[in-house]
């Protein structure tokens, strides 16, 4: 069983275009994290939303944390190549201290030129 | 800068060989953590340590897995009597922040 839904599973799109992709959860979470994973390699941490409702910009990629904290997406602008990659969301459990993180299973996005 | 280390990137093992993979964490981080992923997936959760003390440990850790943390710095996974569903990318993190993790890039083991 999945904690968190990610949609959609993959993305293609034309460099450009504006995309978002969805983090869902019937738990509350104390923290998401976002990151981006080339094949082959280990995830790059992207960001953290911590406040319920929070917003965070990384140049053209956009980052919203629901109000309830059970949810999160990601908006890229004007998609390039070199966005390309597998997304990946995780939540750190509300109830524990101890850190353990809990993933989706990623939206692969491809960006052609 | 050095971000989080592993070794080696790559194994092949045959079936019912023991493996052992190393993990160096951003030095000022004291807690580490060890996941695997498996094609289609994201990370799954194995373990977790605090300095030296493991602190938990996922019903993933079968008595096959040991991991260890001697002396607070590196640590070493190890996997006895491999099997094919072993066959994984194990990834270590170490945060100073419990939740804002830092990966390394990953052992990939293959069991034939």
């Amino acid at each position: 069983t999945q904690l968190l839904e990610q949609s959609p599973q993959f993305l293609s799109i034309q460099e450009g275009e504006n995309l978002t992709v969805y983090c869902n959860s019937s738990s509350v979470f104390s923290s998401l994290q976002w990151y981006r994973q080339e094949p082959g390699e280990g995830p790059v941490l992207l960001v953290t939303v911590v406040t319920g409702g929070e917003v965070k910009k990384l140049k053209r990629l956009t980052f919203q944390f629901g109000d309830a904290r059970k949810d999160s997406s990601l908006h890229i602008t004007a998609a390039q190549p070199g966005d390309t990659g597998l997304y990946l969301c995780a939540g750190a459990d509300r109830g524990s201290t101890l850190g353990r993180l809990y993933f989706g299973r990623g939206t692969q996005l491809t960006v052609w030129p | 800068d050095t971000g989080v280390s592993q070794d080696p990137r790559h194994k092949i093992t045959k079936r019912g060989q023991n493996v052992t993979f190393r993990c160096d964490p951003i030095s000022e981080h004291n807690r580490l953590y060890w996941y695997r992923q498996t094609l289609g997936q994201g990370p799954e959760f194995l373990t977790y340590f605090q300095n030296e003390a493991q602190l938990e440990k996922s019903r993933l850790l079968s008595d096959r897995f040991s991991a260890e943390r001697p002396k607070g710095s590196f640590s070493t996974l190890e996997i006895q009597r491999t099997e094919q569903g072993d066959s994984a990318m194990y990834l270590c993190a170490s945060s100073h922040i419990s939740y804002e993790q830092y990966f390394g890039p990953g052992t990939r083991l293959t069991v034939t």
